[in-house]
């Protein structure tokens, strides 16, 4: 069984470029959360989506957007990229998007802001 | 902003010791703690969610016990192996839309 796919794996873009990460999680899991991880830190929250509702939202600026598709894919969106916003970027899948339950990650998308 | 703190940051332990590392958390409205591992070049691995105060959760040599009044939990590692070496990773929920990751514990088990 595939787990939890993210695209791209590694991304290069320039300071107030847009960028697109994509996600698709396990079949048959509903929800999909989104996890920001700076070097020598935890993951921190950036979204959840469960049946294509923003279930949660982290404290990111409004650059940062994401959605949720019929077929429980999701992608992450980020304009007017910082250097700042240079990051790990994981996506996580879950049955339910309940707190109570086993979050299944990705292997990330490693990006870079020039 | 929830203060979820790991210790120690990092730990160099040798092939056949057995070791132990912290979580802290909130203890008002809890409702769940995750551990995972995350080994370099691989995904975050669930290894426990603990919703209940004095749960213990065991999985081979790895096991974990919950105190939500405390708010602690601790992770054990008996008789760690070189595969062991990871970063472990505490997250808390407070019934609200978000997990809370801690810092990580980088364990390194030496040979």
């Amino acid at each position: 069984d595939a787990g939890v796919t993210q695209s791209p794996t590694h991304l290069i873009k320039t300071r107030g470029q847009h960028v697109t990460l994509r996600c698709s999680p396990i079949s048959g899991h509903k929800s999909v959360s989104w996890y920001q991880q700076v070097l020598g830190q935890g993951p921190q929250f950036i979204f959840q989506y469960y049946e294509k509702e923003e279930r949660g939202r982290g404290n990111f600026p409004d650059r940062f957007s994401a959605r949720q598709f019929p077929n429980y894919s999701s992608e992450l969106n980020v304009n007017a990229l910082l250097l700042g916003d240079s990051a790990l970027y994981l996506c996580a899948s879950s049955y339910s998007g309940s707190f109570g339950e086993k979050l299944f990650f990705g292997s990330g998308t490693q990006l870079s802001v020039l | 902003i929830l203060n979820v703190e790991q210790s120690p940051q990092s730990l160099h332990v040798q092939e056949g010791d057995s070791t132990n590392f912290t979580c802290s958390f909130p203890s008002s409205n809890f409702y769940a703690l995750h551990w995972y591992r995350w080994e370099t070049a691989k995904s975050p691995e669930a290894l426990f969610v603990m919703t209940l105060n004095g749960d213990e959760k065991k999985k081979g040599r790895i096991s974990a016990t919950l105190n939500t009044k405390e708010g602690y939990s601790y992770l054990y590692i008996k008789g760690s192996q070189p595969e062991d070496s990871a970063t472990y990773l505490c997250a808390f929920n407070n019934a609200g839309n978000m997990l809370t990751f801690g810092g990580g514990t980088r364990l390194m088990v030496k040979p």
